[in-house]
């Protein structure tokens, strides 16, 4: 069964630099597309970014100055670091899997790590 | 960047009762659009894909139409278990979107 388990600090101050990384189980990073999805509180979801193919990476405009994605494929995980984060990136943070077996389409997800930008 | 948008905000039904969701998008998507179903802290569930089609594990009373810029999710009969937040999601233009959300909440 495909797991996905977010860790990281869940307190991080104003201009610092956010890191979260992504530990995967029952399931190899090869031939997957993996991405960190966020949702504020209150609000809708946001695709930050993905990395895939051992560490090429697409990322969301919005966020394309300040974000890096990387992955460990011998530790079978995957990391965000969104540098010099302001209160707007307070927000739950989840990393999720696609693949040809959804159509491309988010099919397994972390259950979410709150992360608090605040001095 | 592709806006969705899917109305009503907010739709209140009872158990039994058919739902009717849009999704509307700012230019087409072909049919590179999913649903998911969203409840309180709980990581969202993939319930369409490719505008029309079930998941995995999603029963029937789930069903999608529509491509291009308008598209339904449709639940026949609600079950108590289907109140939740959904929301959808176009992946044919980068960045991905999701549309804000539609409430479906008991009456």
């Amino acid at each position: 069964q495909v797991q996905l388990q977010e860790s990281g600090p869940g307190l991080v101050k104003p201009s610092e630099t956010l890191s979260l990384t992504c530990t995967v189980s029952g399931a190899s990073l090869t031939g997957y597309f993996w991405s960190w999805i966020r949702q504020p509180p209150g609000k809708g979801l946001e695709w930050i970014g993905y990395v895939y193919n051992g560490g090429s990476t697409d990322y969301n405009p919005s966020f394309k100055s300040r974000l890096t994605m990387s992955m460990a494929t011998s530790k079978n995980q995957f990391s965000l670091e969104l540098s010099s984060v302001t209160a707007a990136d307070t927000a739950v943070y989840y990393c999720v899997r696609s693949g040809d077996d959804s159509r491309g389409y988010p099919n397994y997800w972390g259950q979410g790590t709150l992360v608090t930008v605040s001095s | 960047e592709i806006v969705l948008t899917q109305s009503p905000a907010t739709l209140s039904l009872s158990p039994g009762e058919r739902a009717t969701l849009s999704c509307g998008a700012s230019q087409s998507v072909s049919s590179y659009l999913a649903w998911y179903q969203h409840k309180p802290g709980q990581a969202p569930r993939l319930v369409i894909y490719d505008a029309s089609n079930r998941a995995t594990g999603i029963p029937a009373r789930f069903s999608g139409s529509g491509s291009g810029t308008d598209f339904t999710l449709t639940i026949s009969s609600l079950e108590p278990e289907d109140f939740a937040v959904y929301y959808c999601l176009q992946r044919s233009h980068w960045p991905h979107t999701f549309g804000q959300g539609t409430r479906l909440d008991i009456k």
